[in-house]
């Protein structure tokens, strides 16, 4: 069985500022997706960027990027330049093939002003 | 835009009684999925479908039922309510593809008394 680690319960990070979730996971599957999804206070959860195993170039959307270390079987998100709609909760996801997801306990975020 | 709703945001429910939470998607999606998140528990899954009348047990099915008769709904049943089933109620869909991304609904916070 899969399982999705989130070691940061609470963050927080000054407007403006780098912030970096961590992710571990642990499977023996070879080919997987790994996903971070923001969960606004009161608001609807939403995808924020994923990256398939098999590619070795990191993804990026815009200020959110990964660090994703295959065979260190970490997966972490990095906030650029953050602002203070990014207060929310962030879940790590990992995904083998079409089955199911496995999600991490989540990360509460909050950018002060 | 993907739209995933679910029927009501806020539910108060007593011990016993059977209920209903309803989730809809709009976008002809294969794979409907019930999640419930408690704190410091992330998101567990309870059942999901990949096909109309299909469902498979997700990792705590017990206590519920599900329901998929057509391919944009798909029903969270609790038999018999009980407190311990107090929660936040997710419901999410998604394409069959590999790589494609859940959407979620809004929510729904029910309360057992």
């Amino acid at each position: 069985a899969q399982t999705v680690t989130q070691s940061q319960p609470e963050m927080s990070v000054q407007e403006a500022e780098t912030v970096t979730l961590s992710c571990t996971y642990d499977t023996s599957e070879n080919n997987y997706y790994l996903f971070w999804y923001k969960q606004p206070p009161s608001r609807q959860m939403i995808l924020v960027i994923r990256q398939e195993a098999y590619k070795q170039q990191n993804a990026t959307e815009n200020r959110f990027s990964v660090n994703f270390q295959k065979a260190a079987k970490s997966f972490s998100l990095k906030i650029s330049d953050s602002q203070l709609g990014d207060t929310a909760m962030y879940f790590c996801a990992f995904r083998a093939n079409a089955g199911k997801s496995t999600f991490g306990d989540g990360t509460t975020l909050t950018v002060k002003p | 835009d993907v739209k995933v709703t679910q029927s009501s945001r806020y539910l108060v429910k007593r011990t016993g009684e059977k209920v209903f939470l309803e989730c809809v998607q709009d976008m002809d999606h294969e794979n409907m999925f019930w999640y419930r998140q408690d704190p410091g528990l992330g998101l567990r899954l309870i059942y999901f479908s990949y096909d109309v009348k299909m469902k498979e047990k997700g990792d705590i099915p017990e206590g519920y039922s599900v329901s998929r008769e057509k391919k944009e709904r798909f029903s969270l049943i609790l038999e018999s309510a009980s407190t311990n089933q107090t929660s936040m109620y997710l419901c999410a869909s998604r394409r069959g593809g590999e790589t494609d991304t859940q959407y979620f609904g809004p929510g729904t916070r029910l309360t057992v008394l």
